[in-house]
């Protein structure tokens, strides 16, 4: 069975920094696209960025480029999504998601990370 | 980028009857790389539609997706009790990724 499994809420100050992560298990973790989707309170949800384990090949939305880091480390299954200095903007749930064989589509979302980032 | 646009916000319906969700494009979506997905309150989104017509696995067949260029739909046969919730339309080109911004659907 595919699953993603993230890590749990966090509460951090602006300014602060943050590395959550995403655990996936039941496939083949290294060939299959690994991106991240924000959703904020009451909102819709926003493509972030997106990583290829098997060869850290990275893309990002514009929106998001330069704002987080994406990266995954294959050997332990897992993909990452870290900020330097957090704003109390980028309080908000955090998807995983798989992209399905093409890619073009995600067909497994772990269960989210809310982030909390208080002023 | 690609923009999508959806209607309508929100859809008031009874069970069984049929719903019917808009998703428009600002450019033609590549290949048909449209997906459709299902947010019930309090849950992490689910793949409903890929390929604008194929339904994803485990999918009950009164969902289903039709659509090509820059206009798409999804298409509710006979509302059941759990399907009210919030759809997203997303599109993938050029290596983006983009959502619309959900039809909610609500008894």
């Amino acid at each position: 069975e595919v699953q993603l499994v993230q890590s749990g809420a966090e509460v951090k100050k602006s300014g602060e920094s943050l590395k959550i992560s995403c655990k996936g298990s039941g496939y083949s973790f290294s060939t299959y696209w690994i991106g991240w989707v924000r959703q904020m309170s009451g909102k819709g949800l926003e493509w972030m960025g997106i990583i290829y384990p098997g060869d850290a090949d990275t893309r990002y939305s514009p929106s998001f480029e330069g704002q987080v880091t994406i990266s995954a480390d294959k050997s332990i299954s897992t993909a990452y999504l870290q900020w330097v200095s957090l704003k109390a903007s980028d309080t908000a749930m955090y998807y995983c998601v798989r992209g399905n064989f093409g890619g073009d589509s995600f067909d497994y979302w772990g269960q989210g990370t809310l982030v909390t980032v208080s002023s | 980028e690609i923009v999508l646009t959806q209607s309508p916000g929100t859809l008031s319906l009874s069970p069984g009857e049929r719903a019917t969700l808009s998703c428009r494009a600002s450019q033609s979506v590549r290949s048909n790389y449209l997906a459709w997905y299902q947010q019930r309150p309090g849950q992490a989104p689910t793949l409903l539609i890929y390929g604008a017509s194929r339904r994803a696995t485990g999918i009950p067949e009164r969902f289903s997706g039709s659509g090509s260029g820059t206009d798409f739909t999804l298409t509710i046969s006979r509302l059941e009790p759990e399907d009210f919730a919030v759809y997203y339309c997303q599109q993938y080109g050029n290596s983006r990724w983009t959502f619309g911004q959900g039809t909610k659907v609500e008894i």
